[in-house]
């Protein structure tokens, strides 16, 4: 099992811009989240789903969209990049939600 | 609303002393889940224990070990003996289980403290 792969590792934006994080998994786990962690703040809840076709809104979910078409597959779309969105984002994913979470290795997004 | 507080920013230890990292929750649910997590240097996050809000017993696991205490609301980790390769940043985090019923699997993390074990 390769458990939750994130794509890509590191990416450079301009404010404006819209890009795609892609998170996969291969452990069939119902339940996938979006963090953002910051410095001095710990991760943050962006968005959740708690399996394919539902998803919901987490504590920082503005200016983030997100979509779960198949069981795998949990996108996080940025629509158009601002300064204040620079930091490194990890997605999990869990069998149940009393459950620990998996963690993904994380992008680190940089916006100038 | 659940608020987790790790009032520990940063710890410096030499190898072999023994550290206690500090968790203090904050929930209205009776039912909830805490959790530690180890980020190391390399950036990944590891889980490393689950507790529900039923059992209060204190656990070890090798060097390793978990003082939950309801009445205090806290969830304490020591390392025993620490080593250089414990060094990094832990994460204590709660999930309540009214936010799981609701629909969701949502963990609020602390902030975190920084563990530095030197030689």
């Amino acid at each position: 099992n390769a458990g939750v792969t994130q794509t890509p590792k590191f990416q450079v934006l301009k404010t404006g811009q819209s890009m795609t994080l892609q998170c996969a998994q291969d452990m069939n786990h119902e339940y996938m989240s979006w963090y953002r962690q910051d410095p001095g703040m710990g991760l943050r809840l962006i968005h959740y789903s708690v399996g394919a076709g539902i998803t919901d809104q987490g504590e920082v979910p503005n200016g983030y969209n997100v979509s779960r078409s198949t069981t795998e597959d949990f996108p996080l779309r940025l629509l158009s990049a601002a300064p204040s969105q620079t930091s490194v984002y990890f997605c999990a994913s869990t069998q149940g939600g009393l459950l620990e979470q998996y963690f993904g290795p994380g992008t680190r997004l940089t916006v100038t | 609303a659940q608020k987790v507080t790790q009032a520990q920013t940063e710890i410096s230890v030499v190898e072999k002393e023994d550290v206690t990292l500090d968790c203090v929750y904050e929930t209205r649910d009776t039912t909830y889940y805490l959790f530690w997590y180890k980020q190391p240097p390399s950036g990944e996050l590891v889980f490393l224990i689950r507790r529900n809000s039923f059992d209060e017993q204190n656990e070890i696991s090798g060097r390793y070990s978990w003082n939950f205490q309801k009445s205090t609301s806290s969830f304490n980790f020591t390392i025993t003996a620490s080593q250089v390769v414990d060094s990094a940043v832990y994460f204590c985090a709660l999930s309540e289980a009214r936010t799981i019923t609701g629909g969701g699997n949502k963990l609020t993390f602390g902030t975190g403290t920084q563990l530095k074990v030197e030689l």
